[in-house]
């Protein structure tokens, strides 16, 4: 089944921040997170593995709850270029194994 | 890191018709997975390509609809056959790597920048 992102939508001013998160029905082994600006392939951002790691890249930072099946996305600071979709992905197990992708959430950053 | 390119980039097609997709990539990998994403909507799995084997699908696609070929490492194509109007999608390639030790893998996973089909 596939993971639920909240909001669905949000526009943000520069310089805002904003949490999207993504929750499963099923035990998660990772989340992926991915970002696609429009008419563009979705581009890998991070992954997060089973253990509750929080990890970073740049002013953009995620969570793992694997106890809670979910996982949030962090944008502080918000620029321009931030501007997409973004879509969480998830994996049962690890290994090679499918990625399951999120609803997806859009988010537009105004000046 | 994966490059990946995809032929064509668009298209428009005719009802009934069959386009053949194909997806190139800069270094060998396993597993190639080809994707479908509607208008406004997420990414869905169509099937899964191993070179040497049939590609596994997905609940609610059939081989006869999409086939695929894997002839080698680096290779597939997708062929959306009899298409329809409803087919009218973006259609993406991509290819997954195994990173990680042993006892931690993770996949890193790579899209190509897709094909836009229109079926009138």
């Amino acid at each position: 089944q596939q993971p639920v992102q909240s909001p669905q939508a949000v526009i943000l001013r520069e310089g805002e921040d904003a949490v999207i998160n993504c929750s499963s029905s099923k035990a998660l082994y990772s989340v992926h997170w991915y970002r696609q600006k429009h008419g563009e392939a979705p581009v890998f951002l991070m992954i997060l593995l089973k253990g509750g790691e929080q990890k970073g890249h740049e002013k953009i930072s995620a969570s793992f709850n694997e106890k809670k099946q979910q996982s949030s996305l962090y944008l502080t600071a918000s620029q321009l270029s931030y501007s997409g979709t973004y879509f969480c992905g998830t994996e049962n197990s690890g290994g090679y194994q499918k990625v399951t992708f999120g609803t997806g959430t859009k988010l537009q950053v105004i000046p | 890191s994966a490059v990946i390119s995809q032929k064509p980039s668009r298209d428009i097609c005719q009802r009934g018709t069959s386009l053949t997709i194909q997806c190139q990539v800069d270094s060998q990998v396993t597993m190639m997975f080809w994707y479908r994403q509607q208008p406004g909507q997420s990414l869905t799995l169509i099937a899964t390509a191993n070179q040497g084997s049939e590609a596994t699908y997905e609940s609610g696609f059939v081989i006869d609809k999409f086939p695929i070929s894997r002839p080698n490492l680096t290779f597939s194509t997708l062929t959306v056959s009899n298409m329809s109007p409803e087919d009218s999608s973006i259609y993406l390639c991509s290819v997954e790597g195994l990173a990680g030790g042993p006892d931690r893998p993770y996949n890193e996973q790579f899209f190509g920048p897709g094909t836009r089909l229109t079926v009138l």
